[in-house]
């Protein structure tokens, strides 16, 4: 069990541009999560997919905000027309229901700054 | 939305001093979890509860699920240096899908 993984640890972009950040879950682990962090404040949930179904997505996450997981193991979060305001830090989390069900394990991250 | 109050903001203790810290909401939650961040770093799950008056210990820490299902209590005894991060609280409510709503954080700094 290597844990979550998120790639890259950071991205500097200039505004305007196209983004996309990696999340691989713990193995066999069929939820997963995308949360948004900034300065100060706790995670937000922005949505989360139960195998290769995304089941849910938050008002944060607008139109230029998209995440696939296509089999159902690995997801992309992709950020088009990158604003000031995107910059954050993109957590993933991933868990594995019935057993630890609300039980979500994070990643490192994705920090996102957009100039 | 759902909104969770953690206080205090921030500490400052010395080494060895037991600290507490804790969570409310105006919302039930049907489960509780305490997590620790350290700068740059993903949270990292500490403690989950999932009955209301729930004691549950893991190592130095001990957390309590609140009776009223609105509130949880996280102690840290006997801290150590590498207890300073900041401590979440999230909370799972009803119907939610299993997503986290998660407080602002308490900042823990330990003096050696």
């Amino acid at each position: 069990d290597t844990g979550v993984s998120q790639d890259p640890r950071h991205k500097i972009t200039k505004r305007g541009q196209n983004v996309t950040f990696r999340c691989d879950p713990i193995s066999e682990h069929n939820r997963l999560y995308w949360y948004r962090q900034t300065l100060g404040q706790g995670p937000e949930f922005l949505t989360y997919f139960q195998n290769e179904a995304q089941l849910e997505k938050s008002r944060l996450l607008s139109d230029r905000f998209s995440a696939e997981r296509p089999k159902g193991s690995f997801s992309t979060l992709e950020i088009q027309r990158t604003e000031q305001g995107d910059s954050a830090m993109y957590l993933c989390a991933s868990s594995f229901p019935p057993a630890g069900a609300y039980e979500q394990y994070f990643g490192p991250g994705t920090r996102l700054t957009v100039t | 939305g759902q909104q969770l109050n953690q206080s205090p903001q921030s500490m400052f203790i010395q080494e060895g001093e037991d600290v507490s810290m804790n969570c409310t909401s105006s919302s039930i939650f049907n489960t509780w979890l305490w997590y620790k961040q350290d700068p740059g770093e993903g949270p990292v799950l500490l403690i989950a509860l999932y009955k209301a008056g729930e004691l549950t210990s893991n190592g130095r820490l001990t957390a309590q699920f609140g009776i009223t299902r609105k509130d949880s209590f996280l102690n840290i005894s006997a801290s150590i240096p590498s207890d300073v991060g900041i401590y979440f609280c999230a909370g799972v409510s009803g119907g939610s899908n299993y997503k986290l709503t998660f407080g602002k954080g308490t900042l823990l700094t330990v003096n050696p």
